[in-house]
């Protein structure tokens, strides 16, 4: 099963860009990576996935080097209400990964004014 | 609104008893994992059905069970309570049976063992 590792906290501030990275460096071929953001005591949200090179939808992007054993997702001009726990979820469409879908320790992100 | 529901939202007991949770998955969603999520332990992957059979095993423990029903709805029963099983417990599903497959979370049933 694909490890990840992302950093436990970041700070950012209003109307900035915020790139998180997640490194995953057993990530196998079949392995897929996904993005999903957490607010307390609710279920965590589905932001973005990708298997490689970059992809973009209407609220980040993830860009995924060549090598895919790390991912970073970029959130462009946060908000308050973006402050969150943010989870990258390595796991695969099949093989030994398959449907073991572990989530690490996530990333606190703390939006300031 | 994901579209998954769970029921109870909220579920106290005592030490020893038995409780049911309840999961309906997004329509056509043919997948239901469980999730325990604890202050200390995070988001724990405890089980995963497709179409009614189970296909992932995560730190369940032998206590805990599971079932997806022909009409897809899953439970997870949790029996022998203990004070550290308090959690929030969250349901997921997905159309289809691999990581390739966004998971879509419920809100959870928070259970409170006293």
């Amino acid at each position: 099963l694909a490890k990840t590792t992302q950093p436990i906290s970041m700070d950012s501030y209003e109307g900035q860009e915020v790139n998180i990275t997640c490194s995953h460096n057993n990530i196998a071929t079949n392995d897929y990576i996904t993005w999903y953001q957490q607010f307390p005591s609710q279920g965590p949200r589905f932001i973005i996935q990708g298997y490689k090179t970059k992809v973009t939808n209407e609220v980040a992007s993830l860009f995924i080097p060549a090598d895919r054993k790390s991912s970073t997702l970029s959130l462009p001009r946060v908000s308050l209400s973006d402050t969150a726990v943010y989870y990258c979820l390595v796991g695969g469409a099949g093989g030994t990964s398959y449907g073991k879908l572990t989530f690490g320790q996530g990333t606190i992100l703390t939006v300031h004014p | 609104d994901s579209g998954v529901t769970q029921t109870p939202k909220h579920l106290i007991t005592a030490t020893g008893q038995r409780v049911t949770l309840r999961c309906s998955p997004r329509s056509g969603d043919l997948s239901v994992y469980w999730y325990q999520q604890s202050l200390d332990q995070g988001l724990q992957f405890l089980i995963q059905y497709y179409n009614g059979e189970e296909r992932a095993k995560g730190n369940i423990l032998e206590r805990f069970s599971a079932q997806q029903f022909p009409d897809l709805h899953s439970e997870l029963n949790l029996s022998s309570l203990e004070l550290g099983d308090s959690a929030l417990y969250f349901c997921a599903s997905s159309v289809g049976e691999g990581g390739n497959s966004p998971l879509h979370f419920g809100n959870g049933t928070r259970l409170t063992v006293t």
